[in-house]
């Protein structure tokens, strides 16, 4: 079984459309995350929970909305789509959210805003 | 602004050979990580090393850590195939609750 799932795999859609990706993890960890990696391979976090409630939000467009409806699920809709959003979108988890845990990765999701 | 950095940005090998690449950072941290991401996949954790160590091994893979230069090595011996890959570090600055990852080393072994 896949330990960090997240769907779909890839997305093509057109500017202004509205969007998910969903993600569930079965490791029984309590925190999770979602990631955006550029064309440059960079790869920036961008929300954070833990147990369901929201401990990272870096600087993102309100347009980004996570929602976290049991600590296995970390959701994340993507309001009016940019050009700019085009990346690929990972999500992690890890057993606890203090300094030195490992996190687990899903295998992205590619989004294409065209 | 960007914690880590590696260096080289790209490295290409024979198989066979060792492969050595570094990451400096900005701020003084509790652990360092290195992660591996084959191309169309996640990240997947490697090792880990606390700012206590110096030196921490892991079948083929030994990592270096030196607080004073803040920096840090990842050696992979006796390199194959299936090791090319990009190689990121990601620090947990002190009194931070994130990674922050570095742009990755792209490693390509040549059969």
């Amino acid at each position: 079984d896949t330990a960090v799932s997240q769907t779909p795999k890839y997305l093509v859609t057109q500017m202004g459309n509205d969007k998910s990706i969903k993600c569930e993890q079965n490791l029984g960890h309590d925190t999770m995350y979602w990631y955006k990696q550029d064309s440059k391979k960079f790869l920036k976090i961008m929300f954070s929970y833990n147990n369901k409630e929201l401990i990272i939000n870096e600087t993102v467009p309100n347009r980004f909305s996570p929602k976290s409806p049991d600590k296995a699920h970390l959701n994340l809709h993507i309001n009016s789509l940019e050009l700019g959003d085009s990346a690929v979108y990972f999500c992690a988890s890890s057993q606890g959210s203090g300094q030195g845990n490992i996190q687990y990765f899903g295998a992205g999701t590619r989004l294409s805003v065209l | 602004s960007q914690q880590g950095e590696e260096d080289p940005q790209a490295l290409s090998i024979q198989e066979g050979e060792n492969a050595t690449m570094n990451c400096s950072y900005k701020t003084s941290i509790n652990n360092l990580q290195w992660y591996r991401q084959n191309s169309g996949r996640g990240l997947v954790h490697l090792i880990l090393i606390r700012s206590n160590e110096r030196e921490k091994h892991s079948g083929r893979l030994r990592v270096t850590l030196d607080t004073s230069k803040k920096s840090s090595s990842l050696l992979i011996t006796a390199s194959r195939a299936a090791d090319t890959a990009s190689y990121f570090c990601a620090t947990t600055p002190q009194g931070a609750q994130k990674l922050v990852f570095g742009q990755g080393t792209r490693l390509t072994i040549n059969p």
